[in-house]
């Protein structure tokens, strides 16, 4: 079965641009969540979707913002990009949802924001 | 509030045995995760623990109290491929905007 999947793996853009992250989820994963890594934050979750629908979202302004598909392949846009927003941004997949089970994470996509 | 401890660093030696510990504070508590992380990789999952008590996965064993919001994970046998960062992570509670929280992560250093 193949992974988790994410495009596209290194981005870069300047301030006041915006991006499109892609994730494809394991096949028969309902749930697609996304986190941003930094060294200074650690692993925080942004939000997740489970059959197309938000269930819910950490605490980040509304710059960020998701969706999913109906094959629940998974997209976050983040927009008017800041320097601070420079980090590893991961999604996870998973049977059940965040919480209650197994997250199978992909490879991540690294942002610059010069 | 929701909060993690774990060390920051830590190195051991090869073949040795290192436990890295994990202090939380959640309201509601329904399970915690071990993950390890490579540099440069995505986190993969190492444990699940629900019910207090060890449990053992070949080298990796992972332990839990409830009652004293503390978990360990025990690594045995230890290979230089065991350098990593090892997360612990909890479902946040029902009050908390975020679903999962993260500790920081531990380094493990393996020296010869």
């Amino acid at each position: 079965k193949a992974g988790v999947t994410q495009t596209p793996r290194y981005l870069i853009k300047t301030r006041g641009q915006q991006v499109t992250l892609s994730c494809s989820p394991i096949s028969g994963h309902r749930s697609v969540s996304w986190y941003q890594q930094t060294p200074g934050q650690g692993l925080q979750f942004l939000f997740e979707y489970f059959s197309e629908t938000q269930r819910n979202k950490g605490n980040f302004p509304g710059r960020f913002s998701g969706r999913q598909f109906s094959n629940s392949r998974s997209e976050m846009n983040v927009s008017t990009l800041e320097l601070g927003d420079s980090a590893l941004y991961l999604c996870a997949s998973s049977l059940a949802g965040v919480g209650t089970d197994t997250q199978y994470f992909g490879p991540g996509t690294r942002l610059t924001v010069l | 509030g929701q909060n993690i401890d774990q060390p920051t660093e830590m190195t051991a030696t090869e073949g040795a045995i290192v436990q890295i510990n994990c202090t939380y504070q959640t309201s509601g508590f329904n399970g915690l995760f071990w993950y390890q992380q490579h540099a440069g990789e995505a986190p993969t999952f190492l444990s699940y623990n629900v019910l207090d008590g060890l449990e053992e996965k070949g080298r990796f064993s992972s332990f839990l109290s409830r009652s004293k919001g503390y978990s360990y994970l025990l690594l045995k046998e230890l290979q230089m491929k065991d350098s990593a960062s090892y997360l612990c992570a909890v479902p946040a509670g029902y009050s908390s905007a975020s679903k999962i929280i993260f500790g920081s992560g531990t380094r493990l250093s393996i020296r010869p």
